[in-house]
C-alpha cells in the first residue's frame, strides 16, 4: 500500500497511561514490520519490529502485536512518558524485497499531557 | 558508532536549479536508502543502492538520480527542481546482507525548500 499523509490520526494520552496506535496494511506479501517514531526536526528512530512468523514481541516498554488475519499492526506503549510524544509510523518490508526498501503508513501522532 | 550523517542540514533553491545531497552511512553499513517525506504524501522511497549499484527504484521521475560510492557514503540529485520537491529528503542505511531481517537506520534528513 502507498503512503497517504494528508491528515494524520491523533491520539491524546495523560501521562502514566497506556497508549495503543494502530496500522492496517494493504500488502498479504509483507513478511515484516517495523515501528518508528519522528520527533519534530529528527529522522524516523527505530523501536521495534516483528516479523510475520510472529503474532507478538515485546520490548522495553513497548509491545507489537501482529494481526496477519486482518493485516493488522499496533503498537502498545506502556506508561506513557511526555517524552514519547512524537509521530508513530508503522512501516512493512514486503518478503523478498531488499530491506532497504519500506512501505510507510501515514502515521500517528501522539501527544503525552503532564 | 556514529549514525547516519546527511548534510547540508538544510537548503534553498529556485525553481530550475539542480541540487546534490550528501549521506554517510552508519560504519559497516553497506545498504543506502533515499526517502522523500512531505506533509501531504508521507514518507516515499525514492531508491536504493548497494555496492555501488542501485538495486531498488520507487516511482519519482528520472529528474531524482543517485550513487554510491566505493566507501558506501551515497548522494542524490534533482534536477530542474520544481515546487512540489520541497521535501524532507531522509537517508536510511543497514547492514544489506540480505537473507536475514534487517534494520534500517534513518538520519536526521535534508530539509529542501524551492521557491
Amino acid at each position: 500500500g502507498e503512503s497517504v499523509g494528508l491528515h494524520l490520526p491523533t491520539l491524546s494520552v495523560q501521562e502514566g497511561d497506556n497508549s495503543i496506535i494502530n496500522c492496517a496494511y494493504s500488502n498479504s506479501a509483507s513478511d515484516y514490520f517495523i515501528w518508528y517514531k519522528q520527533e519534530s526536526g529528527k529522522g524516523p528512530q527505530f523501536i521495534i519490529d516483528i516479523r510475520s512468523n510472529m503474532d507478538k514481541r515485546q520490548g522495553q516498554r513497548v509491545t507489537v502485536l501482529l494481526n496477519k488475519t486482518v493485516k493488522h499492526l499496533s503498537l502498545q506503549i506502556a506508561a506513557t512518558q511526555p517524552g514519547d510524544s512524537a509521530v508513530y509510523f508503522c512501516a512493512e518490508n514486503i518478503r523478498g524485497a531488499s530491506y532497504g526498501k519500506l512501505t510507510f503508513g501515514q502515521g500517528t501522532i501522539l501527544t503525552v499531557h503532564p | 558508532k556514529a549514525g547516519v550523517t546527511q548534510t547540508p542540514r538544510y537548503l534553498i533553491k529556485t525553481r530550475g536549479q539542480q541540487v546534490t545531497l550528501s549521506c554517510s552511512p552508519i560504519s559497516g553499513h553497506r545498504s543506502v536508502s533515499w526517502y522523500q517525506q512531505t506533509p501531504g504524501q508521507g514518507l516515499q522511497f525514492l531508491f536504493e543502492y548497494f555496492s555501488e549499484t542501485q538495486r531498488n527504484k520507487g516511482n519519482f521521475p528520472g529528474r531524482f538520480s543517485g550513487r554510491q560510492f566505493s566507501n558506501s557514503r551515497s548522494e542524490m540529485n534533482v534536477s530542474t527542481l520544481e515546487l512540489g520537491d520541497s521535501a524532507l529528503y531522509l537517508c536510511a542505511s543497514s547492514k544489506g546482507q540480505g537473507g536475514n531481517y534487517e534494520k534500517l537506520f534513518f538520519g536526521s534528513g535534508t530539509q529542501l525548500s524551492v521557491l
